[in-house]
């Protein structure tokens, strides 16, 4: 069965530069979700779309930037890195319109490191 | 503050055996509690989930416990083989009407079954 795409799966950045992560969901999936997980850490929620709105924020730092696209690929933008970006990064689907919209399938992730 | 927590960082069992992975968590809000597995460098495999108006879910040598007066989960492994070698984050998601809803992830555990 198909899964979440991620790509790239790895990227390396310097300080105050840009990067983009590119997340593809399951076919059919209409929500999308990205987290990030800080090395030794729990998962920590980003933010969310549905139907290419945004739905719910977390704690995303207004340097970082997502949005979803008309074929709900989505794109998470970051900008003036900083050595605490250093993280992995996933991205998380689910179709709302089954009624389990709780059950979220992740990719295997972007791992970033700022230097 | 950690709203979803799992006590025990590690845990080794005997292959064959019964594996339980505990999870405590402070918002009686939660509706849905989700058990996810998870490899390095892979993302978080979606394992079993329950909601909070039932005390049981099972799939096959997975089983999940919910308890909300003491607001604690279980996860159940029978029996436990090599291959369930892995972390296990125990998560919940809180349903504020809308669309998405952002999991809260517990630390995780790591789970060695030996053969």
């Amino acid at each position: 069965a198909a899964g979440v795409i991620q790509s790239p799966r790895h990227l390396i950045k310097e300080k105050r530069e840009t990067a983009t992560l590119k997340c593809y969901p399951i076919p059919r999936h209409d929500t999308v979700y990205w987290y990030q997980q800080g090395p030794g850490q729990d998962p920590q929620f980003l933010i969310s779309f549905y139907e290419k709105m945004q739905s719910d924020k977390g704690s995303i730092p207004d340097r970082f930037s997502a949005q979803q696209f008309s074929d709900y690929h989505s794109e998470l933008n970051m900008s003036s890195l900083e050595l605490g970006d250093s993280a992995l990064y996933f991205c998380a689907s689910s179709f709302y319109s089954s009624g389990l919209s709780n059950e979220q399938f992740f990719g295997p992730g972007t791992r970033l490191t700022v230097l | 503050d950690q709203q979803v927590k799992q006590n025990s960082p590690s845990l080794s069992v005997q292959e064959g055996r019964i594996s339980i992975l505990n999870c405590d968590y402070t918002n009686s809000m939660f509706d849905y509690f989700l058990w996810y597995k998870k490899y390095p460098a892979e993302g978080p495999t979606f394992l079993i989930s329950i909601s909070s108006i039932k005390d049981k879910n099972e799939d096959g040598r997975f089983t999940v416990f919910l308890n909300k007066s003491a607001k604690h989960l279980s996860l159940h492994i029978v029996p436990s083989q090599p291959g369930d070698s892995a972390v296990y984050f125990c998560a919940a998601s809180l349903n504020y009407g809308g669309a998405t809803n952002k999991l809260i992830f517990g630390t995780g555990t790591l789970l060695a079954v030996q053969p």
